[in-house]
């Protein structure tokens, strides 16, 4: 079965300072990630996707997340958060790219 | 491009009424996807339509029937509301399912609620 787990409700970060988001994984097989943001009453923005071509995934906004199938985790970073990164961010796996698991969501505040 | 389009944005039902939510997508797309989001749980696939002419149970399919009217469109019936189905409701699209990698496009969302 797969599943996903983000293992923070919600975070908050002063403006400038770095940003985590976690992210644990279960899945069978080798799983697709990706990570979504959902600004407030907005759709879903993809930011970034695990391909397995590389376990250092760089997404949109200076966004980045590290595949570590060792420790089934997927989590998401940012250097210097900036006040726009207020959001819900979600992780998500999928294994046979039918379906698709969502975590519970990440809130993200930023503090100015 | 428009994306993917749903109607209506909001909508409020009394228990026992019927309503259909409606999604487009203009990216000639194969796959699509409806999903509800509730506070504290994340997004859970309703049913999808890997494409034109199937549709296939989700998580969380009792309640619903859905429609994959021509390959730009599914349709999300609500046949006897209850307020259980209070919800914001998602579709997505993507180019094909049961690929690797296969990135989902969504909607703006409808917010539903039942009385």
């Amino acid at each position: 079965a797969q599943s996903v787990t983000q293992l923070d409700s919600h975070v908050s970060v002063s403006e400038g300072t770095p940003v985590l988001l976690r992210c644990n994984y279960s899945s069978s097989y080798s799983p697709s990630l990706f990570w979504y943001v959902q600004h407030p009453n907005k759709g879903l923005q993809l930011l970034l996707k695990y391909t397995s071509a590389a376990t250092l995934v760089k997404g949109i906004n200076g966004f980045e997340a590290e595949f570590k199938k060792s420790e089934t985790s997927f989590h998401l970073t940012k250097p210097s958060a900036h006040m726009s990164d207020a959001a819900e961010y979600f992780c998500v796996v999928s294994e046979t790219g039918n379906q698709f698991y969502f975590g519970t969501g990440t809130s993200l505040t930023v503090i100015p | 491009n428009a994306g993917v389009t749903q109607t209506p944005k909001f909508q409020v039902l009394k228990t026992g009424q019927s309503m259909t939510l409606q999604c487009a997508q203009d990216m000639n797309h194969n796959s699509m996807y409806w999903y509800r989001q509730d506070p504290g749980m994340g997004l859970r696939l309703i049913y999808y339509s890997a494409s034109e002419g199937t549709t296939d149970k989700g998580e969380v399919p009792n309640g619903y029937n859905v429609s994959r009217l021509n390959k730009r469109e599914f349709s999300l019936r609500l046949e006897s509301a209850a307020p259980s189905q209070t919800s914001v409701y998602f579709c997505a699209s993507s180019v094909f399912s049961g690929l690797p990698y296969n990135e989902q496009f969504f909607g703006p969302g409808t917010r539903l609620t039942v009385l």
